[in-house]
């Protein structure tokens, strides 16, 4: 069964310190998508971003960055220069492909608390 | 497009009654979620749609829910009874069809609170 862990629950830093989030996922198929998504403290969730299983390329979004390792299962986030905006609950998932649908699992979350 | 509308924004109930939170889709989208969203077990898959018709409700709780969607641009997610243990934010979200796997949409969310 397709799986995804963010092992850290909650994380502070201090505004323009560099942050990373852990994503680790688990899954059988050798075709799937991960995303990132934003949750904050408004309640909608936001989509960041996708990739794709065949896509291994590390992809650069403004301060935004995200580092993809098929190797190690890890689909990581980093955010460089952080602001107190991007205090959030950021969520990892991970969607296979079915027979006729998707699928999309999240994992628990992370938030992040950036203080000015 | 307005985006995935869902409605109400908030709904507070007394145990036992019913309870009916809606979702419209973004127009042209063929996928259709519904998640809830709780501390304990944070933003599980409920049910999904695809082309009106269900793909998988295995995340259901239990028979006291039950999902529609009647036409391509309306679902429903029903609670009978409601139970305080169903307070949580119910998600809708949709995706379209024709690029794989892509990303979900998600509407504002419905808090549901039990009492």
């Amino acid at each position: 069964a397709q799986k995804v862990t963010q092992a850290q629950t909650e994380i502070s830093v201090v505004e323009k310190e560099d942050v990373t989030l852990d994503c680790v996922y688990e899954t059988r198929d050798t075709t799937y998508y991960l995303f990132w998504y934003k949750q904050p403290p408004s309640g909608e969730l936001v989509f960041l971003i996708r990739r794709n299983s065949f896509d291994e390329q590390n992809e650069i979004s403004g301060r935004y960055s995200w580092n993809f390792q098929k190797s190690t299962s890890s689909f990581n986030f980093t955010i460089t220069a952080s602001q107190v905006v991007d205090s959030a609950v950021y969520f990892c998932a991970l969607s296979e492909r079915e027979n006729y649908g998707q699928n999309f699992v999240f994992g628990p979350g992370t938030r992040l608390s950036v203080l000015p | 497009d307005a985006g995935v509308i869902q409605s109400p924004r908030h709904e507070v109930t007394e145990m036992g009654q019913e309870v009916t939170l809606r979702c419209k889709p973004i127009s042209g989208h063929d996928y259709l979620f519904w998640y809830r969203q709780t501390m304990m077990r944070g933003l599980e898959l409920l049910i999904y749609f695809n082309n009106n018709v269900p793909i998988d409700d295995s995340g259901m709780p239990e028979d006291r829910f039950s999902a529609k969607m009647p036409n391509a641009s309306f679902s429903t997610l029903k609670i009978q009874p409601s139970e305080p243990r169903d307070s949580a934010v119910y998600f809708c979200a949709s995706s379209p069809i024709g690029v794989v796997n892509t990303e979900a949409f998600f509407g504002q969310g419905t808090r549901l609170t039990v009492v």
